[in-house]
């Protein structure tokens, strides 16, 4: 199975400044297609995960474009941009290149 | 739109089973694989496994092969997903999803997730 890792597993951030959240998967997730199968949720207290990210780079229909997603093969990167109160949760990344799809360990963002 | 409705809440007793249901609307559930995915209390999310409601292929988790089984019925829109010999391990909430593409001239993809299913297991 393909083991994704993020870091850290929690950020505190300022409302108005950014954040960054890392993932690493154990194998490539570029296909031959050229599409690179990661995507980024958001689960709020109590709430189902939400999609903000898919294929590593593309926004969510509905999701503001302070949330942005790149990466390589392997290495990937959340960042949110302008931090606000409505962001707090924890963030996933997973990766559906394949069955199991497999996610990180969460990111817990938290407002100072 | 596409939107899933799950099941509520179960109290089982260990050793039992249940199944938890996931009903389509919008569309019909034959054009969209039906992932299952299970959350622990205060964890992260795990893949259960997916059904392909047009032919009723499935795929699992090598550690859901004993313990979950899902299943579609076409005629109710709505996919299941069955857990037996149940522990306080599967103790968790279990969410429906799926993942789609928007076929169009700018092409995107959309997902949808059930509210979730909290199953507790306690005797």
């Amino acid at each position: 199975d393909i083991v994704m890792t993020q870091a850290p597993l929690s950020v505190s951030v300022t409302p108005g400044e950014s954040a960054s959240i890392s993932c690493r998967s154990s194998k490539s997730l570029l296909h031959s297609n050229g599409i690179t199968y990661v995507y980024w949720y958001l689960q709020k207290p109590g709430k189902s995960p939400q999609l903000l990210i898919y294929r590593m780079s593309n926004l969510a229909s509905g999701v503001p474009d302070r949330f942005s997603g790149s990466g390589s093969e392997t290495d990937f990167t959340l960042k949110i941009s302008r931090v606000e109160a409505e962001d707090v949760g924890i963030y996933y990344c997973g990766q559906l290149l394949e069955n199991p799809w497999t996610f990180g360990g969460g990111t817990k963002l938290e407002l100072k | 739109e596409v939107q899933l409705q799950q099941s509520g809440a179960e109290l089982v007793r260990p050793g039992t089973s249940v199944k938890l249901s996931c009903k389509v609307s919008g569309d019909t559930i034959t054009a969209y694989y039906m992932h299952f995915v299970k959350q622990r209390p205060g964890q992260g999310l795990e893949w259960i496994g997916r059904i392909d409601p047009e032919d009723d292929s499935t795929k699992y988790a090598e550690k859901f092969k004993n313990k979950a089984t899902l299943t579609a019925d076409t005629s109710s829109n709505t996919a299941y997903l069955k857990l037996s010999s149940l522990t306080s391990e599967d103790t968790a909430t279990y969410f429906c999803t799926t993942v789609w593409t928007n076929i169009g001239t700018s092409p995107y993809v959309m997902d949808a997730w059930g509210q979730g299913a909290s199953v507790t297991v306690s005797s």
